[in-house]
């Protein structure tokens, strides 16, 4: 079945650049997303890219789709503490529902 | 976009006993998620919820379990019946919006004790 994968945990220091990474396998997905989890709240949705695209950009926000090797990568520019969360990786089944991966808790030192 | 309005966004109950949980969405959509997220894991689909018909559930999850009413194009509830400790979890419901997006509510974080 459709599978999508994430490291567990990332750690920056504040002011670099935080580099969240995601596979998947089905290569059907029309929509690929990122969502965000901070602590006891629930799932923001922080942008999505649509699998026609290799890139979208959203201000600090940088998204990079290798279709070919069914890859998507997340940058945050500029990383601050109120970044530090939970970051979930999730596609579009053919069945229209969404498949997440394990999410990437990434924590941001002073 | 959508709004939801999820609630309660927290309770303990006592095993054995039901929370029915809800979701408001300030806009007509057909179709409602109620996804479980376990601790420390990622998130589940329990079901889709369509108005005027039943819900599907997901394999895995079962009606008796998780009874879902779908009244209208703006509400939904799940239930969580007869609760075990190891029903503890945030439930959240989404919805789909334009362009593509999913939003997701507020999460309910359900402890059992």
């Amino acid at each position: 079945g459709e599978d999508v994968e994430q490291s567990l945990f990332l750690s920056v220091r504040e002011g670099d650049s935080s580099v969240i990474n995601c596979t998947y396998t089905d290569s059907s997905s029309t929509y690929l997303y990122w969502y965000k989890q901070e602590p006891g709240a629930g799932l923001q949705l922080l942008t999505y890219i649509f699998s026609n695209m290799d890139m979208k950009q959203d201000q600090r926000l940088t998204v990079l789709l290798n279709k070919k090797d069914k890859h998507l990568s997340l940058r945050i520019a500029d990383t601050q503490t109120g970044d530090s969360a939970i970051y979930f990786c999730a596609d579009i089944n053919q069945g229209g529902k969404l498949i997440f991966g394990q999410g990437t808790e990434l924590s941001v030192k002073p | 976009s959508a709004v939801i309005s999820q609630k309660p966004s927290r309770d303990i109950c006592q095993r054995g006993t039901s929370l029915t949980i809800q979701c408001q969405v300030d806009s007509q959509v057909t179709m409602m998620f109620w996804y479980r997220q376990q601790p420390g894991q990622s998130l589940t689909l329990i079901a889709t919820a369509n108005q005027g018909s039943e819900a599907t559930y997901e394999s895995g999850f079962v009606i008796d379990k998780f009874p879902i009413s779908r009244p209208n194009l703006t509400f939904s509830t799940l239930t969580v019946s007869n609760m075990s400790p190891e029903d503890s979890s945030i439930y959240l419901c989404s919805v789909a919006i334009s362009g593509g997006g999913y939003t997701f509510g507020s999460g309910t974080r359900l402890t059992v004790v």
